[in-house]
C-alpha cells in the first residue's frame, strides 16, 4: 500500500497570505489528524477529521481550519499567515474506529511551510 | 501534557542493543503505550505498541513492567540509520483522542 501522501512538499508564502495544504490517506484510512510542529513547541495536534466531520480539535487559533472529503483526502487552510507559522505541518492517518490497531497512526512526509 | 517521561539523550554503539526507558506512572487500564521514531526532518514512523504483554515486531521489541508503570523500547541490533528521535506515548483506545507528543529521547547510534 502507498503510505500518506502530502503536497506540497516546501511552501513559502508571505505574511498575512493563506495556505492550503494537501493529505492523501493510506487507502482505507477514514481519520486524518494534522500536526504541527516547531522546533520550539514540538509536534502540536491540530485537529483530526474523521468521515469528513471534525472528531477532535487541538488548541490553536480559528485561523487554522481543515476539511475532509469523502475519498478522506484531507486539507488544512491558514489564513493570514504568520512568521510564527512557519514549521513542519504532518498529517497522520488512522483506519479510525475503536481501539489500538484502529487507531494507530501513519505520517506522511509533512509539507515545510516558511513564512516570510 | 504529555503523559511520559524519558531521557533526553542516549548513546548507543553500532550493532549493540538501544533500551529506551519510559516512565508512565499515571497510565489507566486502557491505555497503551505507543512508540514512534522520528528521523531528521521526516515524518513520525511507527514503531511499535502495546497494552500490557511484551510485544516484538520486525523493527522493536517492547517491554512493559508487571505494573504498567513503565516501559522499554529495544531495537536489538542499532544501525546508523536508527539515529532518531524517539517518541514514547501513552493513549487509551478511545476513537477521537489525539497523539501527544513530548519531547522524546534523542538515540545516537555511534560508529
Amino acid at each position: 500500500k502507498a503510505g500518506v501522501t502530502q503536497t506540497p512538499r516546501y511552501l513559502i508564502k508571505t505574511r498575512g497570505q493563506q495556505v492550503t495544504l494537501s493529505c492523501s490517506p493510506i487507502s482505507g484510512h477514514r481519520s486524518v489528524s494534522w500536526y504541527q510542529q516547531t522546533p520550539g513547541q514540538g509536534l502540536q495536534f491540530l485537529f483530526e477529521y474523521f468521515s469528513e466531520t471534525q472528531r477532535n480539535k487541538g488548541n490553536f487559533p480559528g485561523r487554522f481550519s481543515g476539511r475532509q472529503f469523502s475519498n478522506s483526502r484531507s486539507e488544512m487552510n491558514v489564513s493570514t499567515l504568520e512568521l510564527g507559522d512557519s514549521a513542519l505541518y504532518l498529517c497522520a492517518s488512522s483506519l479510525g474506529g475503536r481501539g489500538s490497531l484502529q487507531e494507530t497512526q501513519y505520517f506522511g512526509p509533512g509539507t515545510r511551510l516558511l513564512v516570510l | 501534557d504529555a503523559k511520559t517521561t524519558q531521557p533526553t539523550s542516549m548513546d548507543c554503539a553500532e550493532g549493540r542493543a538501544a533500551n529506551l526507558p519510559c516512565n508512565h506512572s499515571t497510565i489507566s487500564g486502557n491505555e497503551y503505550v505507543y512508540w514512534y521514531r522520528q528521523i531528521h526532518s521526516q515524518g513520525p514512523q511507527y514503531i511499535i505498541h502495546g497494552l500490557k504483554n511484551n510485544e516484538t515486531n520486525e523493527m522493536a521489541s517492547l517491554i512493559i513492567t508487571e505494573d504498567r508503570k513503565s516501559s522499554t523500547l529495544i531495537l536489538p541490533h542499532a544501525t546508523l540509520r536508527d539515529t532518531a528521535v524517539y517518541y514514547c506515548i501513552v493513549r487509551g483506545d478511545n476513537y477521537g483522542q489525539n497523539f501527544v507528543f513530548g519531547p522524546g529521547t534523542r538515540l545516537s547510534v555511534l560508529p
